[in-house]
């Protein structure tokens, strides 16, 4: 079946720091969103990529959809204890968003 | 206020036993799903539902259920075939995928959290 390719698994940041997750497919994907679970939580929506090298910010939260529509990052600047949490990157395969493990990001304060 | 609802929070059952997750909606989406997680992995499709009176298989439906007789609830029903049913389940809807040219931003529930004692 379908997979989502997303590094690193597992991240322990120092408050303050950047943090970076990555997510790749092998096929050309007509778009990405990205999710965040608080430890305990449900998976809440932040983004939706659709165009080929979309760059989008949200504070201090950049997600950017690759050139070729293959991969996509998020990237945090000055991470808090309020980042912490595990995030998705699922794709869209025939009408169905599939998930992979996500990256679960902890912040050291 | 529009939301999603999944009821119980919390289920316990013993082996053996058939037990329904509810899960309800006002947000006046088509579309709904029905997704696993369990500790420290992903969320995998179970079922999924894009209109009313019609549902698809999705990843990992062996030993569950759904039904779609309503716009707005979609329960799903783990079932004693079901070998390894302790997990955390959640719900979501969205728009139609057949409104647009992709899925929209799905709409989570809080969850049920379902232990097999």
């Amino acid at each position: 079946g379908q997979q989502v390719m997303q590094i690193p698994q597992y991240q322990h940041v120092q408050e303050g720091e950047d943090f970076t997750t990555y997510c790749n497919s092998s096929t050309t994907l007509s778009n990405i969103q990205w999710y965040k679970q608080r430890p305990g939580g449900h998976p809440v929506f932040l983004i939706q990529l659709v165009k080929s090298g979309e760059v989008k910010k949200q504070k201090r939260l950049t997600f950017q959809f690759g050139e070729a529509k293959k991969n996509s990052s998020l990237h945090i600047t000055a991470t808090q204890t309020t980042d912490v949490g595990t995030y998705f990157c699922p794709m869209e395969y025939g009408n169905k968003l599939v998930f992979g493990a996500g990256t679960i990001l902890r912040v050291k304060s | 206020d529009g939301g999603i609802t999944q009821s119980p929070k919390y289920l316990f059952r013993k082996e053996g036993q058939n037990v329904t997750l509810s899960c309800e909606q006002n947000l006046n989406h088509d579309a709904m799903y029905w997704y696993r997680q369990d500790p420290g992995q992903g969320l995998r499709l179970i079922y999924y539902s894009q209109i009313v009176n019609d549902f698809q298989k999705g990843d990992i439906a062996e030993g569950y259920s759904v039904s779609r007789e309503k716009k707005e609830s979609f329960p799903l029903t783990v079932t004693s075939a079901q070998k390894n049913p302790t997990a955390f389940y959640l719900c979501a809807s969205s728009i139609s995928p057949g409104l647009a040219r992709y899925t929209g931003e799905l709409f989570f529930g809080e969850g049920s959290r379902l232990t097999v004692l």
